[in-house]
């Protein structure tokens, strides 16, 4: 059965801190990974990382694939208030289908100030 | 401005009542999910559509039907056969194809069950 896993669970941290999340996977057929970002509604997107594309940056946020581990980290550095929300790690496809993304639980941030 | 977007935001239903969630696209992409997000659960998919009056169960479909009549919307019916239908619901759509896995959400329909 196909399955991501997050940890942590949640995580408190102060403004200014550096955070890593992670998300391990287990999937038939992998082709990519995603990281969306959920405040209070709609997840939004944050990066997709593929075998052509282990390694993003996006300003303080970073995130790296390990396709040997099957895992992948996500790294906030410089915390800020604003970066508190539910972390989501998906992958795709799944589920024996093409297009279905699988999740993971999610990591809940909280940064303090 | 194109997006997606979930009407209403919140939605109160008696017990044995049958509820209709919308969800409409203007990103003219071909697939379109339906999700539903319980806290410490993550997302999980109820329904998906790659195309129009085409409609694929998902993991948790008992209880919920779609429709896909046109490429731009796909309605979510909440039935009362579904037993703990209070969750928040997320809909997504998506280009169609492998070309991409990235899936676009609406901002979602909080149902309460009273």
């Amino acid at each position: 059965e196909d399955k991501v896993v997050q940890s942590p669970l949640s995580l408190v941290v102060h403004e200014g801190d550096t955070v890593t999340l992670n998300c391990s996977y287990e999937v038939t057929n992998f082709r990519s990974l995603l990281w969306y970002k959920q405040e209070k509604k709609a997840p939004t997107f944050l990066f997709m990382l593929t075998s052509s594309g282990i390694e993003k940056k996006s300003g303080r946020l970073s995130s790296i694939l390990d396709k040997k581990e099957l895992s992948s980290i996500l790294n906030i550095t410089a915390t800020q208030t604003g970066d508190s929300a539910i972390y989501l790690c998906a992958v795709g496809p799944g589920g024996g289908a093409t297009n279905k993304l699988i999740f993971g639980t999610g990591t809940l941030l909280a940064v303090q100030p | 401005d194109g997006g997606i977007t979930q009407s209403p935001k919140y939605l109160f239903r008696k017990e044995g009542q049958n509820v209709t969630l919308s969800c409409e696209q203007n990103l003219n992409h071909d697939a379109m999910y339906w999700y539903r997000q319980d806290p410490g659960q993550g997302l999980r998919l109820i329904y998906y559509s790659q195309i129009v009056n085409d409609f694929q169960k998902g993991d948790i479909a008992e209880g919920y039907s779609v429709s896909r009549e046109k490429k731009e919307s796909f309605p979510l019916t909440v039935t009362s056969a579904q037993k703990n239908p209070t969750a928040f619901y997320l809909c997504a759509s998506k280009s169609g194809g492998d070309s991409t896995d990235t899936q676009y959400f609406g901002p979602g329909t909080r149902l309460t069950v009273l």
